[in-house]
């Protein structure tokens, strides 16, 4: 992280509103990234954006949606649609053709 | 987030020794690892990556190796300190590619 900045850190919400996590970056990185982090489980990848104005579904894109109009910029709106929306979610940056990938500090989603 | 590292593999040592954490990797065509470190409620901190042309890389108290035949990889700290609890894990990406796929991770616990 250092350049890297997701907010807030907790969130709470009921179920059936959408809401919208926050990645900001000033790091200069083309590529950005959500992931979904479950106890016990690996990092699974919901959407990624390489380049400003297009982004690409992950393995769970079901239920969540991206938009990318700014290099620095890539939030993530969970939807009513997302049947388990509680987890911690993560935004990465990185080059593009597989180089390092840096994490922001993560929000806590809860939904109830 | 806070609940990272429930149900994971857990390694424990005693503060001043070595660790050793092994990760298995399935695709063949992964072309480059990275490790990360992970503490609770936490984004996933870089540590040391490798690419499939070396089979060994070192940083400060850490060594990464890299076996290709049998797809393994493995992380080793010199002298682990109690700050070097986490849950740490790996991720590999095949040459040219733009996702990563993450292992769920081992727990590391020091002990004083």
């Amino acid at each position: 992280d250092g350049g890297i900045t997701q907010s807030p850190k907790y969130l709470f919400r009921k179920e059936g509103q959408n809401v919208t996590l926050s990645c900001e970056q000033n790091l200069n990185h083309d590529a950005m990234y959500w992931y979904r982090q479950d106890p016990g489980q690996g990092l699974r990848l919901i959407y990624y954006s390489q380049i400003v104005n297009d982004f690409q579904k992950g393995d769970i894109a079901e239920g969540y949606s991206v938009s990318r109009e700014k290099k620095e910029s890539f939030p993530l709106t969970v939807t009513s649609a997302q049947k388990n929306p509680t987890a911690f979610y993560l935004c990465a940056v990185g080059g593009t053709a597989g180089s390092k990938q840096y994490f922001g500090p993560g929000t806590r989603l809860t939904v109830t | 987030g806070e609940n990272v590292g429930l149900h994971l593999p857990t390694l424990s040592v005693q503060e001043g020794d070595n660790s050793i954490i092994n990760c298995a990797y399935s695709n063949s065509a992964s072309d480059y690892f990275i490790w990360y470190k992970q503490e609770s409620g936490k984004g996933p901190q870089f540590i040391i990556d490798i690419r499939s042309n070396m089979d060994k890389r070192q940083g400060q108290r850490v060594t990464v190796l890299l076996n290709k035949t049998v797809k393994h990889l493995s992380l080793q700290i010199a002298a682990t300190q109690p700050g070097d609890s986490a849950v740490y894990f790996c991720a590999e990406t095949p040459y040219n590619f733009n996702k990563f796929y993450f292992g769920s991770g081992t727990k590391l616990n020091v002990k004083p």
